[in-house]
């Protein structure tokens, strides 16, 4: 079953400009992570929130959590060709005691960065 | 360095022979697990294992079977494939709680085909 809903499904600007993506999710969490995959390739781990935190930050990335609104949103700033990619955001649900053997993933965000 | 692999990167077979795609990790992780990615349906997880003889159901386990026999491999198995098993399969690896980290680390992806 779907937990976390990306929006947009697909979204494409410009070289430099910043890139918001948000996830909704519908069960109450321990953490939420947002992956990255480039074209048919494994994903890679990008940044992790825990439920107590509202905001993250690593390099160009700024993750915010709302537990209020069961919502996150990914902004990757100056964006570069580079990030072309999907995003994916995942969460680990509350009564899993911590552990991580129930990540359920959206299904994902294609960002298209144009130089 | 660190990392998961997995053996074939594609394959193609015929309905109903059964197969085995291998995975092995070399980070002495506990928590290893199994997905599929499929267009518009994003991942969805196949089973997990938290520890060597101990694994569990994911979300769509139907077709498929594991084993845990080894900390370091978690290989999947098909039984009887049928052309809906068509997919690409990650394998993915964590310390999970035991570690406190949950950062997922996936292999690069098996491309299967059932004609």
């Amino acid at each position: 079953s779907q937990q976390g809903e990306e929006d947009p499904q697909a979204l494409s600007i410009q070289e430099g400009e910043n890139a918001t993506m948000n996830c909704s999710y519908k069960t109450s969490i321990n953490n939420l992570q947002w992956y990255r995959q480039n074209s048919g390739r494994g994903l890679v781990h990008l940044i992790l929130i825990r439920s107590n935190e509202r905001e993250k930050h690593s390099g160009r990335l700024r993750v915010t959590l709302d537990t209020s609104k069961k919502s996150s949103s990914l902004l990757i700033t100056a964006s570069r060709a580079a990030d072309t990619a999907s995003y994916f955001c995942a969460t680990v649900p509350l009564n899993s005691g911590g552990s991580n053997y129930k990540l359920t993933f959206g299904k994902g965000t294609l960002l298209t960065v144009n130089p | 360095e660190a990392q998961v692999t997995q053996n074939p990167r594609y394959l193609i077979t015929v309905t109903g022979k059964k197969l085995t795609v291998t995975c092995s990790q070399n980070m002495n992780h506990e928590y290893m697990s199994w997905y599929r990615q499929d267009p518009g349906l994003g991942l969805r997880q196949i089973y997990y294992s938290m520890n060597v003889e101990v694994t569990d159901k994911g979300d769509v386990p139907e077709g498929y079977k594991v084993s845990r026999k080894e900390k370091r491999n978690f290989p999947l198995i098909l039984e009887s494939p049928s052309p809906n098993q068509t997919s690409l399969y990650f394998c993915a690896s964590s310390s999970g709680m035991a570690g406190g980290s949950y950062e997922q680390y996936f292999g690069p992806g098996t491309r299967l085909t059932v004609t």
